[in-house]
């Protein structure tokens, strides 16, 4: 059992390239979400989705988009790379929405736009 | 809105003393649910406990311990006994009555346990 992937682990980007950060689970969980983790700033909501074809913004959308055509998979697009978005990503998973449900962090992607 | 609030951003031990870590929340919601997570060198997260805004028992887990306050809007987490592998950031962060996966972390407070 995979649990959360995300791949890749490590990328560096040039300003104003794009790239897709993946995400995968393999726990059958309708919610899926992407945050970002910044120094000093702890973990911040970027998109969620509710279940496949449903997506919406979190805290701090700007520069992301997000598609959800299957169960499984929830990437996490830059169009166009600002050096702002160096970060560390997590997805998240869990089986339903319920607030006390066990929510699920793949292992990160680190990022740097240079 | 949801705000939660760790104040303390570096905390150093000596290994086998205790450590407090002090989490206050803010929410409009009286349904909510608030989480301590580990995040060890490694950079994974690790989820250590949850805690429903109706069940203000505290909780003992082996060294760790949670101190859950409505009154002063606190849930605050224990280590006894450090250890060394206890060198972390810990996260505290709260669901909304909605969920949905949506958590809002506090910034985190890195523990160094120094042998």
């Amino acid at each position: 059992n995979a649990g959360v992937t995300q791949t890749p682990k490590f990328q560096v980007l040039k300003t104003g390239q794009s790239m897709t950060l993946q995400c995968a689970q393999d726990m059958n969980h309708e919610y899926m979400s992407w945050y970002r983790q910044d120094p000093g700033m702890g973990l911040r909501l970027i998109h969620y989705s509710v279940g496949a074809g449903i997506t919406d913004q979190g805290e701090v959308p700007n520069g992301y988009n997000v598609s959800r055509s299957t169960t499984e998979d929830f990437p996490l697009r830059l169009l166009s790379a600002a050096p702002s978005q160096t970060s560390v990503y997590f997805c998240a998973s869990s089986f339903t929405g319920l607030p006390g449900n066990t929510i699920y962090f793949g292992e990160g992607s680190w990022l740097t736009v240079v | 809105a949801q705000k939660v609030t760790q104040a303390q951003t570096e905390i150093s031990v000596v290994e086998k003393e205790d450590v407090t870590l002090d989490c206050v929340y803010e929410t409009r919601d009286t349904t909510y649910y608030l989480f301590w997570y580990k995040q060890p060198p490694s950079g994974e997260l690790v989820f250590l406990i949850r805690r429903n805004s109706f069940d203000e028992q505290n909780e003992i887990s082996g060294r760790y311990s949670w101190n859950f306050q409505k009154s002063t809007s606190s849930f605050n987490f224990t280590i006894t006994a450090s250890q060394v592998v206890d060198s972390a950031v810990y996260f505290c962060a709260l669901s909304d009555l909605y969920g949905n996966n949506r958590l809002a972390f506090g910034k985190g407070n890195q523990v160094v346990v120094i042998p």
